[in-house]
């Protein structure tokens, strides 16, 4: 299957600063790449969508401007978590379309911050 | 409102029993995924279903997808303590491909 990389794998950072995660599509251009949160002991929610070279969609209730995202090009999104506060401390798992394959998304080994 | 509904939500299996996973979606979507998920990790893509009637196995697991139903199930056939994990069904969200609503996940604790 396809490879989706993610970086870093876990990440401390003090409250008020800014995180950055990237998320990478290693043999595959990725139309489409997608944000999701898990909060522990709970399911995966959507964060946002976002396609390259355009603006990421975001679901209801997430902030556009603390969670930035960029799909620069069709193998890379980052998202940058900004001012972060221990609320957003979190498991953050990206995942990949390519839509010529058109069966399923490909998921990045995650990312989980801890806001001190 | 689209919803994905998994039960159970816990589960404790002795070794070499047999169990079902369910998992009932509101939505038309005929394409169906199956996840499993260690602790601290991200998703392990177990089933893409993709019609109905779709039945898969891999393994000590089998899932199948009803979609006239809108059930799929996740079917564990004598049980051994590696299968211990998290499952998580999700579907796509309003025929958008890769955009998935997932169930509340499934903890499944196999025991000697």
């Amino acid at each position: 299957g396809a490879v989706v990389s993610q970086h870093p794998s876990w990440v401390i950072c003090k409250s008020g600063t800014s995180v950055k995660i990237e998320c990478r599509s290693l043999d595959f251009q990725a139309t489409t790449m997608f944000w999701y949160r898990q909060f522990p002991k709970q399911s995966l929610m959507l964060m946002a969508t976002s396609n390259e070279g355009s603006k990421a969609t975001y679901e209801q209730g997430v902030e556009k401007d603390k969670f930035l995202i960029n799909h620069a090009s069709l193998t890379l999104s980052t998202l940058t978590v900004t001012s972060a506060h221990p609320e957003d401390s979190s498991f953050y798992i990206c995942s990949a379309w390519e839509v010529t394959w058109d069966t399923e998304a490909f998921f990045g080994q995650g990312t989980r911050l801890t806001v001190v | 409102e689209l919803k994905v509904e998994q039960n159970p939500l816990f589960l404790s299996m002795q070794e070499g029993k047999n169990y079902t996973i369910y998992c009932n979606y509101s939505t038309t979507s005929d394409r169906l995924y199956w996840y499993r998920q260690d602790p601290g990790k991200s998703l392990e893509s177990l089933f893409v279903l993709l019609s109905n009637g779709a039945v898969k196995q891999e393994g000590r697991l089998m899932a199948s997808l009803d979609t006239k139903a809108r059930l799929s199930t996740l079917h564990i056939t004598a049980a051994v303590h590696d299968l211990s994990a998290t499952y998580f069904c999700a579907v796509d969200r309003w025929g958008s491909q890769g955009n998935l609503i997932f169930g509340k996940g499934t903890k499944l604790s196999v025991k000697p």
